[in-house]
């Protein structure tokens, strides 16, 4: 199947500094999207970018589908961005159902 | 906005019980799933369902079923729960297509004794 790769796998910030975090995925994808998971574990869809480039306040996130990956940025970080960062990629099952393939996260800190 | 519900936010089972954790969702989506997460493994599909009484085995199918007999709702059914079986289980749903965006449930943190 897919391999989804998150990368740094652990990063703590200082308020106020800027974050790149990156996901490379093996195959072609149909869908991918970005989530965050707060420290009580609820996930948000934070985007859905299977290619170019969205903007949302003060995140960013970039899709490059030619080169199998994906970029999230994080500016100005605030504490409440702390959490866990996932991408998700999808492919078309042999059923014919999109399935979500997860990568393993990267886990953010951010510190007043 | 789109809520997915999970029955239980927190569950402590005996080995060898039976475990059900059912999810609701009421935005009329046809996919549903069940995801196991585990630290430093991300999360892993256990199965999905794309529509009443269809089912597709995920990535880590062992020891666990799933029933949908309606549409809003989705059941994990652990059939004798073990202890490599405590976990965080999380559902979510989906309009049926590629280019639709998932929306998650709390979360169920099982621990099982």
């Amino acid at each position: 199947g897919i391999q989804v790769e998150q990368s740094p796998p652990d990063l703590i910030l200082q308020e106020g500094a800027n974050s790149t975090l990156r996901c490379n995925f093996s195959d072609s994808v149909n869908n991918l999207q970005w989530f965050h998971q707060n420290p009580w574990g609820q996930l948000i869809n934070l985007f859905y970018i299977p290619s170019g480039t969205k903007q949302n306040g003060r995140l960013s996130a970039t899709t490059v589908a030619t080169e199998r990956y994906s970029l999230l940025y994080i500016s100005s970080s605030q504490t409440t961005d702390s959490g866990v960062y996932f991408c998700a990629v999808g492919v078309i099952s042999s059923g014919g159902s999109y399935i979500p393939t997860f990568g393993r996260g990267t886990s953010l800190i951010v510190h007043p | 906005d789109v809520k997915v519900t999970q029955s239980s936010r927190y569950l402590v089972k005996r080995t060898g019980e039976k475990v059900f954790l059912e999810c609701v969702q009421d935005m009329d989506h046809e996919n549903m799933f069940w995801y196991r997460q585990d630290p430093g493994l991300g999360l892993r599909l256990i199965y999905f369902s794309y529509d009443v009484k269809m089912k597709e085995k995920g990535d880590i199918p062992e020891g666990y079923s799933v029933s949908r007999e309606k549409k809003e709702r989705f059941s994990l059914i652990l059939e004798s729960a073990s202890t490599n079986q405590t976990s965080m289980y999380l559902c979510a749903s989906s309009l049926l297509g590629s280019r639709e965006t998932q929306y998650f449930g709390p979360g169920t943190r099982l621990l099982v004794l």
